[in-house]
């Protein structure tokens, strides 16, 4: 059955400590690894494609990266700005659709 | 440019009472256009999805259906809302291949 699940659940980290969120899958033939920011009460923003291992995507602060197995999305000296819950999503083979993970919702403190 | 309009942002209702809630996209044409909801603590979940007007893709039987009875119009409704139909609403389109899903603003929905 494919899966997406991503970790931590949720992150706390303090104003310039960089560090990674991981979003795992298993998904035969991926189509696809897409990256969102959600704020609360709000639709989530795109923020990256990923279509094949070591494919590397950067704005600003964030760079996801691709492996067969999972992807990263790495932030760099994070601003508190960047607080929000980031989403996970992949494409599978002849689906319409993009199969999201629970995500992980991250707290960067001043 | 494209845009994506969802309304209402919030919504209270009854148990047993009709929904309407609808997505409208401007600036594109015959896009595809989904449903989601998204429960506290848990991924969004793909409601219903449609490649064109009058097609719809169920994914989950369910209390909801879904039309579109225009180009770059969606509707979400049901006929008498439960209590587990509370959630958060988001209408996407998708706008190319490569750019995954556009969303809406969202609909918090509250049944009591």
């Amino acid at each position: 059955e494919d899966q997406v699940t991503q970790s931590p659940e949720a992150l706390r980290l303090q104003e310039g400590e960089s560090s990674s969120l991981n979003c795992s899958y298993t998904v035969s033939g991926l189509r696809g690894l897409f990256w969102y920011r959600q704020d609360p009460g709000k639709g989530p923003e795109f923020l990256f494609t990923l279509y094949s291992a070591g494919e590397e995507k950067e704005k600003e602060r964030l760079k996801a990266t691709l492996t067969k197995k999972e992807s990263f999305l790495h932030i760099t000296a994070p601003k508190p700005e960047d607080s929000a819950t980031y989403l996970c999503a992949v494409r599978r083979p002849g689906a319409n659709n993009l199969f999201f993970g629970t995500g992980t919702r991250l707290t960067v403190i001043p | 440019s494209q845009t994506i309009h969802q309304w209402p942002a919030t919504l209270v209702q009854p148990v047993g009472s009709p929904l309407s809630l609808e997505c409208t996209v401007e600036g594109t044409s015959n896009p595809n256009l989904y449903w989601y909801r998204q429960a506290a603590g848990r991924g969004l979940q793909l409601l219903f999805y449609s490649v064109g007007i009058g097609q719809i893709s169920s994914e989950v039987p369910q209390n909801l259906s879904a039309s579109r009875p225009q180009d770059r119009q969606f509707i979400l409704s049901s006929k008498k809302l439960l209590l587990s139909d509370s959630g958060f609403y988001l209408c996407a389109w998708r706008e190319r291949e490569s750019y995954g899903y556009t969303f809406g603003s969202g609909t918090r929905l509250t049944v009591v």
